[in-house]
């Protein structure tokens, strides 16, 4: 069982659009900012969204992420089947012992 | 472009300690800026924050696995290392190691070891 509760699994067609929503607490997403990182089959995670909101340099502008509250979204715009992976958001988590915290993780599928 | 690399055993008997290391290119863990962390992802499953350390020394784990990880930085060699005791089969894993960067904002992990499969078995 996750901190952070992402659905399983999103489906969209290419060239559409599709968000995938991280939800938390007051001690983790509400008081801390939320990286969103997408993961290929068979590789090393990769950082997409920091802060939030921001792209780290090379991540297209397809890609957008936001914060509301003690939840986050991740969006993704003209899909393309190369999108199909793995997507995981994550933040600290301000509890007693603070730590690393990370969702269980979103399938999304470009039918 | 920094590169991390995890190297050590695939293989582990249970109640064995698993160790690894992670050796760092193209930057240097004697950085104030980054704390340096290892995340493991068990098979068909998701990602599981296990600990860091700074340059300096100091660590923060994970609480569900403080009493069994141990990691350490060695600077001359611009590698840190994870060990991890009593391992049991729910221990088999990816491991990766990654940097944090750390902001006045925030922090995430912005570059990633290509992650090394370990396997807890007799």
């Amino acid at each position: 069982q996750s901190v952070l509760t992402q659905p399983p699994s999103v489906s969209a067609a290419p060239g559409q659009k599709v968000t995938i929503s991280c939800s938390g607490s007051s001690s983790n997403i509400g008081n801390n900012y939320v990286s969103w990182y997408q993961q290929l089959p068979g590789t090393a995670p990769k950082l997409l969204i920091y802060d939030n909101n921001k792209r780290p340099s090379g991540i297209p502008d397809r890609f957008s992420g936001s914060k509301s509250g003690t939840s986050a979204t991740l969006g993704i715009t003209g899909l393309q089947t190369g999108d199909e992976a793995d997507y995981y958001c994550g933040t600290w988590d301000s509890s007693l012992s603070p730590n690393w915290v990370f969702g269980g993780g979103t399938k999304l599928t470009v039918l | 472009q920094v590169q991390l690399q995890e190297s050590g055993p695939g293989l582990v008997k249970p109640s064995e300690t698993l160790s690894l290391t992670c050796t760092v290119s193209g930057g240097s863990v004697s950085s104030g800026s980054y704390y340096w962390s290892w995340i493991r992802q068990p098979p068909g499953k998701g990602l599981e924050w296990i600990g860091y350390i700074y340059y300096s020394g100091s660590t923060n784990y994970n609480p569900s696995l403080k009493s069994r990880v141990t990691i350490s930085v060695d600077t001359s060699k611009n590698q840190f290392s994870l060990k991890l005791s009593s391992v049991t089969a729910a221990d088999t894993a990816v491991y990766y190691c990654a940097r944090e960067k750390v902001e006045e904002a925030g922090s995430s992990f912005d570059y990633w070891g290509q992650g090394t499969l370990v396997t807890v078995s007799s």
